[in-house]
């Protein structure tokens, strides 16, 4: 079974202040990783995936995760936040055998103050 | 822009009707799959449709049923709705040339049920 914890439902920083939204999984096969960005009424937009290649994944908008097996973490990270990103964004898990079947974790939403 | 569209936007129902959902994915797609997002919840796997037939399914009961077809359109169609049912509901499709290819979601259609 696969499942993803995010760790804060709500993260709130400054612009230009580091962002750390933090993703945990659990997979009992090698997973596949990814954060998707929600804007307010809109659907899901990929931001990375990791597929077992390079450890740090570089994402749009300026985002990289990076998969620490000894930790079970993909946690997402953007040097300098923009007002731009305030959004739900969502941690998900698959099996490399069928990547449409996403498990998700619950989000965090991201807010950004001037 | 993701080339997924999703109709109608908003739909209210009543405990009790049946409600279809429309998905439109862009040419070539032949694989979909579709979503549950209940508020203040990450998305949940209802199934996943691959030229036409129903290749995995979720945790969700048989009134929940889909159709594909061949123009890269497809249904979701939910019988006997429950004041639960009430969700976003996202359809992603992706081509079908290797399974890791990037799926692509719609904007959801939000369903209310009194």
């Amino acid at each position: 079974a696969q499942s993803v914890t995010q760790l804060g439902s709500h993260v709130s920083v400054s612009e230009g202040a580091l962002v750390l939204l933090r993703c945990n999984y659990s997979s009992s096969v090698p997973p596949y990783l990814f954060w998707y960005v929600q804007y307010p009424n809109q659907g899901l937009q990929l931001l990375l995936k990791y597929t077992s290649a390079a450890t740090l994944v570089k994402g749009i908008n300026g985002f990289e995760a990076e998969f620490k097996k000894s930790e079970t973490s993909f946690h997402l990270t953007k040097p300098s936040a923009h007002m731009s990103d305030a959004a739900e964004y969502f941690c998900a898990v698959s099996d490399r055998y069928n990547t449409d079947k996403l498990i998700f974790g619950t989000g965090t939403r991201l807010q950004v103050f001037p | 822009e993701t080339g997924v569209t999703q109709s109608p936007t908003h739909l209210i129902k009543t405990r009790g009707q049946q409600v279809t959902l429309r998905c439109s994915s862009q040419s070539g797609h032949n694989t979909v799959s579709w979503y549950q997002q209940a508020l203040g919840q990450g998305p949940q796997f209802i199934f996943q449709y691959y030229r036409e037939e129903e290749n995995g399914r979720g945790n969700f009961p048989p009134r929940f049923s889909g159709l594909q077809f061949p123009n890269y359109s497809s249904e979701l169609n939910v019988n006997a709705l429950e004041l639960d049912d009430s969700a976003l509901y996202l359809c992603a499709s992706r081509e079908d040339r290797a399974w890791e290819e990037t799926q692509y979601f719609g904007p959801g259609t939000r369903l209310l049920v009194l």
